[in-house]
């Protein structure tokens, strides 16, 4: 099964700020006929389910607004804030869905400072 | 508008039985692959079972492997997860979500507590 790594564990900034989120998968999950990589990222806010924000490492779902972006390939991926605001208070999940077991990051806490 | 709407959680006896459901409107369920995910209290999110739109395609997390079933009603447009030989670690919200260029839609979740 392909282990996904997320660093740091949590994280605490000013509004303004950029946030920096990063995941490492225990094995490539780009995808060489498509070259496409099997990874998303996702916000989970207190007592909500989990909200898709990235697909294919760096397409945005639709809504999701543009201070949110994805970038890598191969096996290490970020997700960045470009500048936080109080509603991203939450937690961020990386997932790869390249290999038979989907699994999930450990997950980041995104708190304001 | 897309809904999932689980069902059938409940405090259940370790070595009992819980079969949850999943309604979906807005969309047709048998043209999806669909997943369970679950979430233990204060835990990260791990993925339980998957059904293919070829509903004879299913794929299990090794830890519910054998003792869990997934599945749906085409007619009622409703996925079914059967939960046997519970034990203490199944206890967790269980999301039903939908796969459409990954998770891209997720149920508000049902709860399973498995304790004597």
């Amino acid at each position: 099964d392909i282990v996904m790594t997320q660093s740091p564990e949590s994280l605490a900034l000013s509004l303004g700020e950029r946030a920096t989120i990063n995941c490492k998968s225990s094995q490539s999950v780009l995808y060489s006929s498509n070259n496409k990589n099997y990874l998303a990222w996702y916000q989970q806010k207190p007592g909500q389910p989990p909200k898709l924000l990235i697909y294919w490492a760096s397409t945005r779902e639709s809504g999701v607004p543009d201070r949110f972006s994805g970038s890598g390939s191969g096996t290490d991926f970020t997700l960045t804030i470009s500048s936080l605001q109080a509603e991203d208070v939450a937690v961020y999940y990386c997932q790869e869905y390249f290999g038979s077991e989907l699994t999930f990051g450990g997950g980041t806490k995104v708190e304001i400072k | 508008e897309v809904q999932l709407v689980e069902s059938g959680g409940d405090l259940v006896q370790p070595g009992g039985s819980l079969r949850l459901s999943c309604a979906a409107s807005g969309f047709t369920l048998s043209s999806y692959w669909m997943h369970w995910v679950r979430q233990a209290p204060g835990k990260g999110l791990v993925w339980v079972s998957r059904i293919e739109t070829d509903a004879d395609r299913t794929s299990y997390a090794d830890s519910v492997k054998g003792r869990f079933i997934i599945s749906r009603d085409n007619a009622k447009n409703t996925l079914y997860l059967q939960m046997n030989s519970l034990r203490a670690e199944d206890t967790a919200v269980y999301y039903c979500v939908r796969d459409n260029r990954a998770m891209d839609f997720w149920g508000q979740g049902t709860l399973v507590t498995v304790s004597s």
